[in-house]
């Protein structure tokens, strides 16, 4: 069965510095998302691409945070400047249909020091 | 906006027994209601959804059931196995959105 593939699987990086997190969504999937999940808390919406542009993004995605589909198989998100309070486990999903399931990536587990 | 309530945070039963893990949602719009099951340290899978135009869905041991009139939902779990242990998120989808709203999850310890 396909998956949503992530990578890395734990990134650590010091305040300040961009990352950029890597996902490969299931093959015929169009609609994209990330969210995050700080330790202990409710997963949370980050954003939705579709098309090749954001189709949403919540209050957490600022002008630090930006996505990208780079090629017709990879989906980034880029932190243009970590902030400690972006350290938490940043899921990729995809889904074959607006309003369908979604599928989730194994997640990225950023740490900023 | 939409908001989600879930409830217990954490729920223990013996082996064998059912567990029933409510969730409530404010956006009477809302029309999608998925599951997810996430083991330590793994993905959230999807495993089991349902939407606004049925009231109850199952899947072998697992059920969910809606009220649209109380705006809550419900996953039912018979003759829980420890397997079973994970956290459990609901979560609702508005209209007009591609986000989901997720509730804060319960921590189902499954004793054997």
């Amino acid at each position: 069965e396909p998956e949503v593939t992530q990578t890395p699987s734990h990134q650590v990086t010091q305040m300040g510095q961009e990352v950029i997190l890597r996902c490969v969504p299931i093959s015929n999937h169009l609609y994209f998302y990330w969210y995050r999940q700080i330790l202990g808390q409710k997963v949370e919406f980050l954003v939705s691409f579709y098309n090749n542009e954001i189709s949403e993004k919540s209050e957490i995605f600022d002008d630090q945070f930006s996505v990208e589909r780079p090629d017709g198989s990879n989906f980034t998100l880029k932190i243009r400047s970590t902030k400690l309070e972006d350290s938490a486990m940043y899921f990729c999903a995809s889904s074959q249909k607006m309003y369908y399931e979604q599928y989730f990536g194994p997640g990225t587990r950023l740490t900023v020091t | 906006g939409e908001n989600v309530e879930q409830h217990p945070s954490t729920l223990s039963v013996q082996e064998g027994d059912s567990a029933v893990i409510k969730c409530t949602y404010s956006d009477s719009a809302s029309n999608y209601f998925p599951w997810y099951k996430q083991e330590l340290g793994k993905r959230p899978q999807l495993i089991i959804d349902i939407r606004s135009n049925v009231g109850e869905k199952k899947d072998q041991r697992i059920a969910v059931t809606l009220n649209k009139t109380a705006k809550h939902f419900s996953l039912h779990i018979t003759e829980t196995q420890p397997e079973d242990s994970a956290v459990y998120f609901c979560a609702a989808l508005p209209p007009g959105t591609y986000k989901y709203i997720f509730g804060t999850g319960t921590r189902l310890k499954v004793l054997a």
